[in-house]
């Protein structure tokens, strides 16, 4: 089945730190990949997607790569803020599975001034 | 716009008592509605999958006499938790989506589920 995989945290960083979360995937096919943003005390958001290989998705300044050969789609920001502490969901939506989501357990990330 | 509410957003309840939980879609028309479990540190378990006017699809390995999902109208679906014992504790999540298929969903806030 499918599955997503990606780091654990939390992750603290200083402001205008540069970060990386780590998301892996297993998949038949050729899925959709997503990042989810969780802020406190809301609804998950869509940060940004990416739906076939070597796609980048971009958002707010993050992005992520759709890496098929290695089964990657890391998410990146070169300089982070306090307003960026948030959860970030990994997450995958397979072919012929009508919408449905496999999410990964979620990073915390904290940031610092 | 494509905003989803959760009503409540924390409930504590008796073992042995049902609970139910709503999801609204606010400014849009939801053909299909999602639930999500979620517990601490873990990934969203998707649980069932509803739409508008039929039965709810359950994922395998949830109870559906236990967990009652109803999607009476294109705005609102509830859940809702028969007979609720301590292990059915956890943070409970919808979302809405317009089409149902490959289409973007939106998220609820959650709701906190604590049964004593």
């Amino acid at each position: 089945g499918n599955s997503v995989t990606q780091m654990e945290g939390p992750v603290t960083l200083s402001e205008e730190a540069f970060l990386t979360i780590n998301c892996t995937y297993t998949a038949t096919g050729y899925p959709s990949l997503f990042w989810y943003v969780q802020y406190p005390g809301e609804g998950l958001q869509l940060l940004l997607k990416a739906t076939k290989a070597d796609d980048k998705g971009s958002n707010k300044g993050f992005e992520a790569t759709y890496r098929k050969e290695t089964t990657s789609f890391h998410l990146e920001k070169g300089s982070v803020q306090v307003s960026d502490s948030a959860v970030y969901f990994c997450a995958l939506r397979g072919t012929g599975t009508a919408s449905k989501l496999t999410f990964g357990t979620g990073t915390r990330l904290q940031v610092m001034l | 716009g494509a905003v989803v509410s959760q009503h409540p957003s924390r409930v504590i309840c008796k073992s042995g008592t049902s609970v139910k939980i709503e999801c609204r879609s606010l400014d849009f028309q939801a053909t299909t509605m999602f639930w999500y479990r979620q517990f601490p540190k873990q990934s969203l378990m998707l649980m069932a999958t509803s739409n508008e006017g039929s039965k709810a699809t359950y994922e395998q390995g949830v109870e559906k006499d236990k967990f009652l999902i109803n999607h009476a109208s294109l705005t609102l679906s509830t859940l809702t938790v028969t007979s609720a014992h301590p292990e059915d504790s956890s943070f409970y999540i919808c979302s809405a989506s317009v089409s149902g298929v490959n289409h973007e969903q939106y998220f609820g806030p959650g709701t906190r589920l604590t049964v004593t």
